[in-house]
Parts: C-alpha cells; structure tokens; sequence
C-alpha cells in the first residue's frame, strides 16, 4: 500500500492556458474522489468515481473542467482556459468498496497557481 | 447535508489532552459523525468514527452525546505533531460518501 499520489506537486500556469493532473489511488479502491481546497477553506468536493463511472459532480465543476478514469484506475483531472480563482489546491482521495467505514485516503494534494 | 459547529481555534499544552467539540444539531438517525484532520501542506487524513456509542483507536477517542447532536474528539495526550485542522463531518449511511468539510478547528499545542 503505497498510498494516494497525485502528479505534479505544484503547477504554475499562465490565465487562459489549459493543465492535466493526475492521481494514482490505491490499487485496489474502487471509489475516486476530487476536492479543491482554496486558503483557509475546508476542502470542497469536485466529483467522484466509482471505478470507470462518474458518479456525481458538483456545481462547482463548471465546463472548462473534465475529469476521467478510464480504466478504473488512475484519474485526470483537466482544467481548460484557467482563470485566476482556479487557483488552489486539488485534493484527489480513494475508498474501498469493501470497507464500512467510509474511510477516505487522501493523496498530498496538486498545488495550482494561475498567474 | 446535515452542517456542523465547530470553534475556530483552539490552543493546548503539550502532553495534555485535548477535547475538540462538534455540535450537529440537526444529524438524522443514519449520519455517522467521522473527523478527519489535515496536518499542514498535507491532504486530510482520517482520525476516527461513530454513530452512536464512544469509539476508541489509536489515535484517538470519540465521544458522543446520548442525543447525538454533539460530540467530543478526545486526545489523550497531545503532541506538537497534532497540531492541525480538525474536522467534524456527518456522513449518511446511504449517501456517496462525498465529504463536506467545514472550516474545521485549528488546534494549536503549545511546547
């Protein structure tokens, strides 16, 4: 068990250019989740998977973002036309389908800054 | 979603316990009460859970009320690694599981 982990660390982008993140769950989690989290706010949910499915998205999730898992596995997050309130932090988490408990694992985070 | 209370700081000694409430006056019959805390630069980790009786593991203790619209995060003996976010959250036994955090509680230990 490796853990949650997400690729780049930190991305500095210019207004207006598009950005691709990547998470990698643990390898035998069914459920992906997405969250953004800006300075001094609690993380916000984005949209989650259940293997290749996605499930739900939020309202926060406008048209400029798509998010994909192809394969059950890894997830993409893609960002088009970035803005300058798209900066933050995009949190990528995993759960089991086997578990009770809910338990989320979290990956440590994309870090996006919009210039 | 049901919401949660919670402070928005808090401060405590090394080595002392720390008691960090959450008041959820509105959960239903089937919302477990999980906390998940975020360490700095760090994605939130999960601490412990329950629904309707105190829950101990090795990070801590959960207690909650009899009625259910409060309840206590308890660590027992506080160390500058806990200093972090900690967050109260409602989850429904038939939801998605999505996590709705709030602003959490900044807990603060003093060396």
């Amino acid at each position: 068990d490796t853990g949650v982990s997400q690729d780049p660390r930190h991305k500095i982008t210019k207004r207006g250019q598009n950005v691709t993140f990547r998470c990698d769950p643990i390898s035998e989690h069914n459920r992906l989740y997405w969250y953004r989290q800006t300075l001094g706010q609690g993380p916000e949910f984005l949209t989650y998977f259940q293997n290749e499915a996605q499930l739900e998205k939020s309202r926060l999730l406008s048209d400029r973002f798509s998010a994909e898992r192809p394969k059950g596995s890894f997830s993409t997050l893609e960002i088009q036309r970035t803005e300058q309130g798209d900066s933050a932090m995009y949190l990528c988490a995993s759960s089991s389908l086997d578990r009770t408990s809910y338990e989320q694992y979290f990956g440590p985070g994309t870090r996006l800054t919009v210039t | 979603d049901a919401k949660t209370t919670q402070p928005n700081s808090m401060e405590s000694n090394e080595e002392e316990p720390v008691h960090l409430p959450c008041n959820h006056s509105t959960i239903s019959g089937t919302d477990y009460i999980h906390w998940y805390r975020q360490l700095p630069s760090q994605g939130p980790e999960y601490v412990i859970h329950g629904l309707t009786s105190n829950v101990n593991n090795r990070m801590a203790s959960l207690a909650i009320a009899e009625d259910r619209k409060s309840s206590t995060l308890i660590l027992h003996r506080a160390t500058l690694r806990d200093a972090a976010v900690y967050y109260c959250i409602l989850i429904s036994n038939f939801g998605n599981e999505k996590l709705t955090f709030g602003t959490g509680t900044r807990l603060t230990i003093i060396p």
